[in-house]
């Protein structure tokens, strides 16, 4: 499979439970993203791991908390959510310095916590 | 330093109507510069991009846009809209080959919503 995917495309929590987002691609891509996209709110860029390594970590909540075992793979664990954290969270990966190439993106994860 | 302005976060036009959508940028550096369309509950896919060379790009589903440099711009246009163009549209900008260790990290617009009438 080539591109990026993301599991689960949704997900309903409690604000008790425990949750990981998974992420994955296939572009011999060498950083990776997570975003938050909030209905009404611009892209929040969350975290930023390039060659493994988080360089990037813009005042998320420790409730979130990422984690790269190698560069193909990038997770988000949840615990102890709030209902505001009901979003779609998406992830990217690009070259570790992206040049003219952006970002490729996958489908999200639509998370609701109730 | 980079940043994006997408003026209008909802733009709504008749089928067939032309498609302007507006984005302006500034850098401190030659910029590179990218629109993305997303679909509902979908992740964003790139439209199209500007990086060096003939400054009209044309993207995918018949969508174009223009670098001006002199404006600092890069609208998104399409001569007749579809139902099936409905979306959210982001415009980004990056610093080009001299930005360094920040080379090509996108910086997002917030967005813009565009609605299709029949």
């Amino acid at each position: 499979e080539t591109g990026v995917t993301q599991t689960p495309r949704h997900l309903v929590m409690g604000m008790t439970n425990k949750k990981s987002l998974k992420c994955e691609q296939h572009l011999g891509h060498n950083a990776m993203y997570w975003y938050k996209q909030s209905a009404k709110k611009p892209l929040e860029l969350m975290f930023v791991y390039s060659l493994e390594e988080r360089v990037e970590n813009n005042s998320v909540p420790s409730r979130f908390s990422p984690e790269c075992p190698n560069s193909s793979h990038l997770f988000l664990h949840l615990h102890t959510l709030q209902p505001e954290d009901s979003a779609l969270y998406l992830c990217a990966s690009s070259q570790d310095l992206p040049g003219p190439y952006g970002y490729t993106f996958g489908s999200g994860t639509r998370l609701t916590v109730v | 330093a980079q940043s994006v302005t997408q003026l209008g976060s909802h733009v709504s036009v008749s089928e067939g109507a032309l498609v302007l959508l507006r984005c302006n940028y500034s850098s401190s550096v030659p910029p590179y510069l990218f629109w993305y369309v997303q679909y509902p509950n979908q992740g964003l896919q790139l439209l199209l991009k500007y990086t060096t060379g003939a400054t009209l790009v044309k993207g995918i589903n018949g969508f174009e846009a223009e670098f001006k440099k002199s404006e600092t711009s890069f609208h998104l246009t399409k001569p007749s809209a579809h139902m099936s163009d409905a979306a959210e549209y982001f415009c980004a900008v990056s610093l080009g080959n001299a930005g360094g260790t920040s080379y090509g990290k996108l910086t997002f617009g917030q967005g813009t919503i565009l609605t299709v009438h029949p």
